[in-house]
């Protein structure tokens, strides 16, 4: 079975610039969630989805979203770029979701804003 | 709110000895704890899930335990080699069954020949 995909890996974006990130789950699994993973902060609940609709959201303001394809495909989406949003952001996926199921996650992809 | 802490941020052991890494959480008991292994520039690796009716889990040279009195769960590396470096990360669900993961920071191991 093929792991789970981010792309891009690496994307450098500058102050209040936008930026979509997209996510390939394993198949079958029709649970994605995301993380913000930050020296400083660790990782970072920001969402899930899960059948195309989000079941749970952590601490992240609005700028912050993400959507759920009906082929269980993730896309997250941060608007108006700070300095403070560089990190590796993970996608994980997950058979059925929660937290009592094994997470499987991506390589991530690294944002650098500048 | 739930709080989930690694004591130590890194531990260094010398190859061969067993590695004990503790993971200590706050408030009330989860359901599932979780621990993952992450490589620099990688993401976790799933590794373990402990219930809270399970004392201890085995798994090849790996065992974690899970004491809901102590609100405490370790995790074993016996025999330790230095493939096992890594950050190991325990996680532990939160907001009932269909919950999210929260992650503790995570504890840097270096297993030195």
């Amino acid at each position: 079975k093929a792991g789970v995909t981010q792309t891009p890996r690496y994307l450098i974006k500058t102050r209040g610039q936008q930026v979509t990130l997209s996510c390939s789950p394993i198949s079958g699994h029709r649970s994605v969630s995301w993380y913000q993973q930050t020296p400083g902060q660790g990782l970072q609940f920001l969402f899930e989805y899960f059948s195309e609709t989000q079941r749970n959201k952590g601490n992240f303001p609005g700028r912050f979203s993400g959507r759920q394809f009906s082929n269980s495909r993730s896309e997250m989406n941060v608007s108006t770029l700070e300095l403070g949003d560089s990190a590796l952001y993970l996608c994980a996926s997950s058979f059925a979701g929660g937290g009592h199921y094994e997470q499987y996650f991506g390589p991530g992809t690294r944002l650098t804003v500048t | 709110s739930q709080k989930i802490e690694q004591n130590s941020e890194a531990l260094n052991i010398q190859e061969g000895k067993t590695a004990t890494l503790t993971c200590n959480y706050t408030n009330y008991s989860p359901a599932y704890l979780q621990w993952y292994r992450q490589d620099p520039g990688r993401g976790p690796v799933f590794l373990l899930l402990i219930r809270e009716n399970e004392k201890e889990k085995r798994k090849e040279r790996l065992k974690v335990t899970f004491d809901t009195t102590l609100k405490q769960s370790l995790f074993h590396i016996t025999a330790s080699q230095p493939a096992d470096s890594a950050t190991y990360l325990c996680a532990l669900l939160y907001g009932g069954s269909q919950g999210n993961l929260i992650f503790g920071k995570g504890t840097k191991l270096s297993v030195k020949p």
